[in-house]
This record gives structure tokens, sequence and C-alpha cells, in this order.
């Protein structure tokens, strides 16, 4: 089965800052990519899928790129309200592999 | 307005069987393949198991292949998933969420999981 790992595990940023989170994918799966923000005690979030289209009501702030086995989320400048754990998914075939996750506070 | 709720969890001994179900309202659940994605307390998401819209296709991650079965009644617009064999491992809070195609491009799809269920909680000790 393919493997989806995140880096880093864990992050502290500024607010206003550009962070940016990677996942790679031990095979390539194409744009099948998505992207979920899960804050404390709540469901996980859709942010991102295919890669780097945006979900409908996520703010511009948050963008994705990439293809194959390497891909980034980006806030472009983070806000007090993006303190989450951050995670991707593979959505190409079954099984819809998570990354181990991204913490996310704030400096 | 799209609502899933789950039910079933609780409290059962390693080796014991629970069955979970969720109750799904606000859209056409026969038209979606749907999940279920687990979270033990304290760490990330895991995918457990996917259905398609008639139940004819099912797909497990290796670790529940032979102890889970995911099933769905679309007359009752309700998923399950009956787990047997329950491990100390299996604890966790269990989501189900609807699997959505975004759009497709040539006979690519792209989609995600884009509702999702509050959970319900299954605790495996003794």
């Amino acid at each position: 089965d393919i493997q989806m790992t995140q880096s880093p595990s864990s992050l502290s940023a500024s607010v206003g800052d550009r962070v940016t989170i990677t996942c790679r994918a031990s095979q390539g799966i194409s744009y099948h990519l998505a992207w979920y923000q899960q804050k404390p005690g709540k469901v996980p979030r859709l942010l991102i899928y295919a890669a780097s289209t945006l979900q409908s009501g996520v703010p511009s702030r948050f963008s994705g790129s990439g293809s194959g086995t390497y891909f980034t989320l980006t806030i472009s400048s983070l806000q007090p309200e993006d303190v989450a754990t951050y995670y991707c998914q593979k959505f190409n075939s079954a099984p819809y592999t998570f990354g181990q996750g991204t913490q996310l506070e704030i400096k | 307005e799209v609502q899933l709720v789950e039910s079933g969890g609780g409290l059962v001994q390693p080796g014991g069987s629970l069955r979970l179900s969720c109750a799904v309202s606000g859209f056409t659940f026969s038209s979606y393949w749907m999940s279920w994605v687990r979270q033990a307390p304290g760490k990330g998401l895991e995918w457990v198991a996917k259905i398609k819209q008639d139940g004819s296709e099912k797909y497990y991650v290796d670790s529940v292949k032979g102890r889970f079965t995911i099933s769905r009644d679309n007359a009752k617009n309700s998923l399950y998933l009956q787990m047997n064999s329950l491990r100390a491992e299996d604890t966790a809070v269990y989501s189900c969420a609807r699997d959505w195609v975004g759009h497709c491009s040539g006979n690519n799809c792209y989609g995600a999981h884009d509702f999702w269920g509050q959970g319900t909680l299954v605790t495996v000790s003794s």
C-alpha cells in the first residue's frame, strides 16, 4: 500500500507568516490528494482536493500544489484561527491513507 | 442541511463485537460511496473502509480485513460497521464520511470526504 508522509509533524509560526506543510506519497498518485484541517474536538474540514482545488468557503490564504509524489499546503498569511492539525490524504484508490498530521501552533 | 449521526459505540471487551450505525440526511444517500474513518485518542486519522452506492463493492484497511464488515441500507439512509474480534488497538472515535467527487477530467475523477459525522467512541478494554 502507498504510504503518506507529512512534514514537519509540528510547526510554530507567527501571525502573518507564510507556512508550508509537505506531504509525500511513496508512489505516484497523480493529483489525487486532499488536505483537511482539524481543530481540537471538531470534525475534519476539507480544505483542498485534487491537490490544488480550493473547497467552497475555504479562505483564499490556503493553497495546495504538487502532483505525483510531492505535495504542499501553504497558508499565505497565518491567522490565529488557523491553529489546528492538518492532514493530507490520498484519494485515488483504497486504502485512502492519511498522513500522520502536522500540528500548527502560533508562536 | 447535510447530517451524519453515528451511534452504537461503547465499552467492549477484547474479542467482543459491536455494530456501529450512521444515520444520514440532507442528501441522496444512495448516490454516494461512503466511508468509515477512525481516530484513536490523541492520534491521527485512519481510513477504515468504504462501500459503493449499491453495496456491491467494499474495501478495507489491512488491519481490519476479516474482522470488520461495512454495509448500508439505502431505504433507511443508513451506513453500518460490524466490528468483530475487537482488539485494544481498535479503540477510537469512529466517524462516517461521505465520499464526494469534486470534478472529473478525462478518465480521472477527483474528490475527498466533504461531510463527516461527529463520531462515536469505541473503547476495547477488559
